[in-house]
């Protein structure tokens, strides 16, 4: 069974960046599927951050994408999300997911976390 | 990003059925069958109810059901249970040298 568990801080203060990474289990990162990190604000919609696929290629929300990182590490079947220059807005619950390529559904998902951005 | 459209919420008495949409463009919906929708229970990650517009992942009930026409996609939950009262989320592969991958404004689905 495909388990994704996210970890990292759960507060973040304005301008800092937030740092968030999904441990995988149950399925290794480098046999396939794309990765991806997707946020939801308190009381309101999903929102795709972005996706990578194991060879390291990436693909974000052109909205996000000047302030995202996404990287993957197979050796610890893990991969991490990097959102620069926060502020209020991006206070959400995170979520990392298993997608099937090519940037289609997400079949797998992990619990989520919540990241809030306050000083 | 823009984001597609749904209405905010949808209702019907047990046993009945409820069908949601989803409005796109020829861009994302109309463009490619890479449509999918999820189910959220509050405080719970969403699950995937359907994949490939009509594909149902194992486990998912044949009450729900999708279809597409146009740029429009519809999911729709037949002989309504209490569990199904929850948030229903549509989302797209909108091209990867375009948005990437959107997801719909979200339908609260209350069971009367």
């Amino acid at each position: 069974q495909v388990q994704l568990q996210e970890s990292g801080p759960g507060l973040v203060k304005p301008s800092e960046t937030l740092s968030l990474t999904c441990a995988v289990s149950g399925y290794s990162i480098s046999s396939g599927y794309y990765w991806g990190w997707i946020r939801q604000p308190p009381g309101k919609g999903l929102e795709w951050i972005g996706s990578i696929y194991h060879s390291g290629s990436t693909y974000y929300n052109p909205s996000l994408k000047s302030r995202v990182t996404i990287s993957v590490d197979t050796s610890k079947n893990q991969f991490s999300l990097k959102l620069s220059s926060v502020t209020a807005a991006d206070t959400a619950v995170y979520y990392c997911a298993r997608q099937f390529p090519l940037l289609a559904y997400f079949d797998y998902w992990g619990q989520g976390t919540l990241v809030t951005v306050s000083s | 990003q823009s984001a597609l459209t749904q209405p905010p919420s949808a209702s019907g008495s047990p046993g009945q059925s409820v069908t949601i949409s989803c409005t796109g463009t020829s861009s994302d919906v109309g463009g490619y069958n890479y449509v999918s929708w999820y189910q959220q229970h509050p405080g719970k990650a969403p699950k995937l109810m359907i994949y490939e517009v009509s594909k149902r992942p194992s486990g998912v009930p044949d009450r729900f059901s999708g279809s597409k026409s146009g740029n429009t996609a519809s999911l729709t939950v037949s002989g309504l249970q209490a569990e199904d009262e929850a948030d229903y989320y549509c989302s797209s592969y909108a091209g990867s040298n375009n948005l990437g991958y959107v997801f719909g404004t979200g339908t609260k689905v209350t069971v009367l």
